[in-house]
């Protein structure tokens, strides 16, 4: 596509259930960026793919949190047993590589009640 | 591991007045990119910088790298309404490290 996706823009969850965010890089990146935005607050780095490698996962906050990233294009981003604090806006980005400009996708709101 | 700190957090001017944000790191860094984010959007790149005392211009915004490539800066002049928003620094290849940026605020 001509940009990044995000599926849904928007979810609204009960506490304790579990979600799954997507995303769609621009066809050809190899790197692949989840971050999470609370309001008003900076990015927080969540994990990170870099082509084949073994993704950098250093920024999950919990093992609730796990990611992957099939066949080097589309990514979920699968929160287990949602928390309160886990709402937020979760980013995506892709690179064509590490050290090149990032493309945002316009994000998931994530509420949990 | 790599670290840059982004000063100041916050600024609120009068539009009109002119905004500097400055970001500086322990160690030398191979580039170094820009970012700014409107409120409620999502982060958009605005340049990148890779040559020592490098200086580029995008219309009000001038965008400089250090002779050390340790610090980086970005002015702009005569702020508007529109200048609104977050704008952060990252080293290039680090964008595991894109931190809280500085939040611009502009009064009418």
């Amino acid at each position: 596509g001509a940009g990044v996706s995000q599926s849904p823009s928007n979810k609204v969850t009960e506490k304790g259930k579990d979600v799954e965010l997507r995303c769609d890089p621009i066809s050809g990146h190899t790197a692949l960026y989840w971050y999470r935005q609370s309001l008003g607050q900076g990015l927080e780095f969540l994990i990170y793919f870099q082509g084949n490698s073994a993704p950098d996962k250093s920024g999950l906050p919990s093992d609730r949190f796990s990611a992957e990233r099939t066949g080097g294009s589309v990514s979920t981003l699968t929160i287990q047993r949602t928390q309160q604090e886990d709402s937020a806006v979760y980013l995506c980005a892709s690179s064509f590589y590490a050290n090149t400009e990032a493309f945002f996708g316009q994000g998931t709101r994530l509420t949990v009640v | 591991g790599q670290q840059v700190m982004q000063i100041p957090q916050y600024q609120h001017v009068q539009e009109g007045e002119d905004f500097t944000t400055y970001c500086n790191s322990s160690t030398t860094l191979s580039n170094i990119q820009w970012y700014k984010q409107r409120p409620g959007g999502h982060p958009v790149f605005l340049i990148q910088l890779v040559k020592s005392g490098e200086v580029k211009k995008q219309k009000r915004l001038t965008f400089q790298f250090g002779e050390a490539k340790k610090n980086s800066s970005l002015h702009i002049t005569a702020t508007q309404t529109t200048d609104v928003g977050t704008y952060f620094c990252i080293p290039g290849g680090f964008k595991t490290i894109f931190g809280a940026g500085t939040r611009l605020f502009v009064k009418a």
